[in-house]
């Protein structure tokens, strides 16, 4: 069967840092998406992997490696406004997408 | 702006009372999903339109059908709503044009109550 591992709930302080973990076993491998996800809303695009290593976009990054089927979704100098859960998807051989129930981040101040 | 709009955002129903919930998009993006979500779970996928093709997805109960009359508008139709079907349905849309990264844009979501 096909799986998304993800912690189910996380938190961190207000100005830290904090790395979301994702392990996949998916059935082939077309790419990795991280979604953010708040309370009572629809989910919206954060950030696509393919290839292995780090990808940078701001105060958010995300990590791949295919090998481990291991990624990691990392956010700096967290603010409050990034209490939220946060999806992980993978597409996998049929370019189905695979996701993940998410992990919940709570932000302290 | 360019969005997918999703309407109503609570929808309250009865039990075995039909709803149909609706979506429609402005970014004219030929591939459109709908997804049932319930707390803290992943979403899960009903069905999805290649644009005219329509995908049904192997465990999607026959009391959930779609329509999509055009390629702006997408349908939900719950045929007899049993309180298990009380969910967030989520619309999406990608253009999918075979790179596979493309990334999907969802609605606000309908979160159905059945009462």
């Amino acid at each position: 069967g096909q799986n998304i591992d993800q912690p189910t709930e996380m938190t961190a302080t207000e100005g830290a840092i904090v790395q979301i973990n994702c392990t996949y076993q998916t059935s082939g491998f077309n790419g990795l998406f991280w979604y953010q996800q708040h309370a009572g809303e629809a989910p919206t695009f954060l950030s696509y992997n393919v290839l292995d290593g780090l990808e940078e976009k701001g105060r958010f990054s995300s990590f791949l490696s295919r090998s481990k089927g291991y990624s990691y979704l990392l956010l700096k100098e967290l603010q409050m406004k990034d209490s939220a859960s946060y999806l992980c998807a993978v597409r996998d051989s049929n370019y189905q997408l695979i996701w993940g129930a998410g992990t919940k981040l709570i932000i302290k101040p | 702006d360019a969005m997918v709009i999703q309407n109503p955002r609570y929808q309250v129903t009865q039990f075995g009372k039909p709803v149909t919930l609706s979506c429609s998009q402005t970014l004219n993006h030929n591939v459109m999903y709908w997804y049932q979500q319930k707390s803290s779970q992943a979403p899960k996928l009903l069905f999805h339109y290649y644009d005219k093709d329509f995908n049904n997805e192997a465990d999607t109960p026959d009391n959930f059908q779609s329509r999509r009359p055009n390629t702006s508008f997408c349908f939900l139709d719950i045929r007899s709503p049993g309180l298990g079907d009380a969910a967030m349905y989520l619309c999406a849309t990608s253009r999918d044009d075979g790179a596979g990264n493309e990334k999907l844009f969802f609605g606000s979501g309908t979160q159905l109550s059945v009462l």
